[in-house]
């Protein structure tokens, strides 16, 4: 099956730092990747659509300055969360959606999340 | 934006009993993937559904693809302890864009 790699599975950091989180796609290729948050025991809140060889396109409320994406290749999405704050705490998953892709066939793919506890 | 109600909230039954959720939206989805999440842990895909009034089968669970493209359930038969976990919807709209559920979580005594 379709596997996604996401590392680090958890990170504590300083008040005031910047945490990058990497999402891999390790047996197929994605034009298109997802980043979401997650609160304890709530649903995934989308924040932001990852676009190899453009940029991000970012959910309303969502600061791009301070959820930086980088998407520069067909396996990897990265995202750095700037400044980190103690409210920038929360976990934070990806998924990818397969290059080959139709209507009748669309799945997404998750990594195993990024808890971030920041200080 | 699009909304899902999934239902129930939490369910609290006993093994070897069956087990139905369910998903409802004011809008159409072109996809409904369901997904079951340990704690501390991402989604993973358990069932995939794309034509309306589509019934598939993976194992002891069963899930549809509503008729009106609306909705969606997922049965459990037979529930056992690692059956465990927090169960979301979720409907895709279009070039992977999409919206979750709330989550059902499931608990199974033994």
């Amino acid at each position: 099956g379709a596997v996604v790699s996401q590392h680090p599975s958890r990170v504590i950091c300083k008040s005031g730092t910047s945490v990058k989180i990497e999402c891999r796609s390790l047996d197929f290729q994605a034009t298109t990747m997802f980043w979401y948050r997650q609160f304890p025991k709530q649903s995934l809140m989308l924040m932001a659509t990852s676009n190899e060889g453009s940029k991000a396109t970012y959910e309303q409320g969502v600061e791009k300055d301070k959820f930086l994406i980088n998407h520069a290749s067909l396996t990897l999405s990265t995202l750095t969360v700037t400044s980190a704050h103690p409210e920038d705490s929360s976990f934070y998953i990806c998924s990818a959606l397969p290059m080959r892709v139709t209507e009748v066939n669309e799945k997404l793919f998750f990594g195993s999340g990024t808890q971030l506890s920041v200080l | 934006g699009q909304q899902l109600n999934q239902s129930p909230q939490s369910m609290f039954i006993q093994e070897g009993e069956d087990v139905s959720m369910n998903c409802t939206s004011s809008s159409i989805f072109n996809t409904w993937l369901w997904y079951k999440q340990d704690p501390g842990e991402g989604p993973v895909l358990l069932i995939a559904l794309y034509k309306a009034g589509e019934l598939t089968s993976n194992g002891r669970l069963t899930a549809q693809f509503g008729i009106t493209r609306k909705d969606s359930f997922l049965n459990i038969s037979a529930s056992i302890p690692s059956d465990v976990g927090i169960y979301f919807c979720a409907g895709l709209s279009g070039r992977g864009k999409s919206t979750f559920g709330d989550g059902t979580t499931l608990t199974v005594k033994p």
